[in-house]
């Protein structure tokens, strides 16, 4: 299997910019996570899925982040507008369930620079 | 809040010696689990432990787990210099829940 793909792998944009990051998780997976990860905080749940259904989006810093899931196959985690502070490694991960049985499979990440 | 806690937070150890790292946690819980980042990298899946389990093995990771103290260990024996990474201890409460990720042990092994 090819595992989960995120893309971009790295992005710099300018504040005020909408940034859109995009992940590809593993077929057959239920569940997709939106981590967020920084030196100061470490990893962060954003929000997760089950079979494309939003279930807990409490970790969303704010309104300006949003995220969709509109297939089993395709997810994105969009930003508008952006701010320094949401500089950061964000990671998407799929997994059969939440982990309660099964490890979460995790992306590369995209590394968000926001100047 | 942080579920769990790694110490240390960071580990610089010479090739060929163990390397131990611990993690703390608050609640009670399902399983615990072990990840590794290499830099630039996702999270990799290492081992899962769980609840009515005390000690598991997978080459050269042995993982304990101490309920009545809420606390796991992850032991890597005889060291190599690609075992460099920030290794993750990360938690499932109860039911089906997400995993809850602590902050991480970065493991520098020197050939």
């Amino acid at each position: 299997d090819a595992g989960v793909i995120q893309s971009p792998r790295h992005e710099v944009t300018e504040m005020g910019q909408e940034v859109t990051l995009r992940c590809k998780p593993i077929s057959g997976h239920d569940y997709l996570f939106w981590y967020r990860q920084t030196m100061m905080r470490g990893l962060e749940l954003l929000i997760y899925f089950n079979n494309n259904v939003p279930i807990d989006d409490s970790g969303m810093p704010e309104d300006r982040f949003s995220a969709k899931m509109p297939n089993a196959s395709f997810s994105t985690l969009k930003i508008q507008p952006s701010e320094p502070r949401d500089s950061a490694v964000y990671f998407c991960a799929s997994s059969p369930n939440t982990g309660s049985t099964q490890p979460q499979h995790f992306g590369d990440g995209t590394r968000l620079s926001i100047l | 809040s942080q579920q769990g806690e790694e110490d240390p937070q960071a580990l610089s150890i010479q090739e060929g010696e163990n390397a131990t790292m611990n993690c703390s946690y608050k609640t009670s819980i399902n399983n615990l689990q072990w990840y590794r980042q290499n830099s630039g990298r996702g999270l990799v899946h290492l081992i899962l432990i769980r609840s009515n389990e005390r000690e598991k093995h997978s080459g050269r990771l042995r993982v304990t787990l101490d309920t009545s103290k809420k606390s796991s260990s992850l032991l890597i024996t005889a060291s190599r210099a690609a075992d460099t990474a920030s290794y993750f201890c990360a938690t499932v409460l109860s039911g089906n829940t997400p995993l809850v990720f602590g902050k991480g042990t970065r493991l520098s092994v020197i050939a």
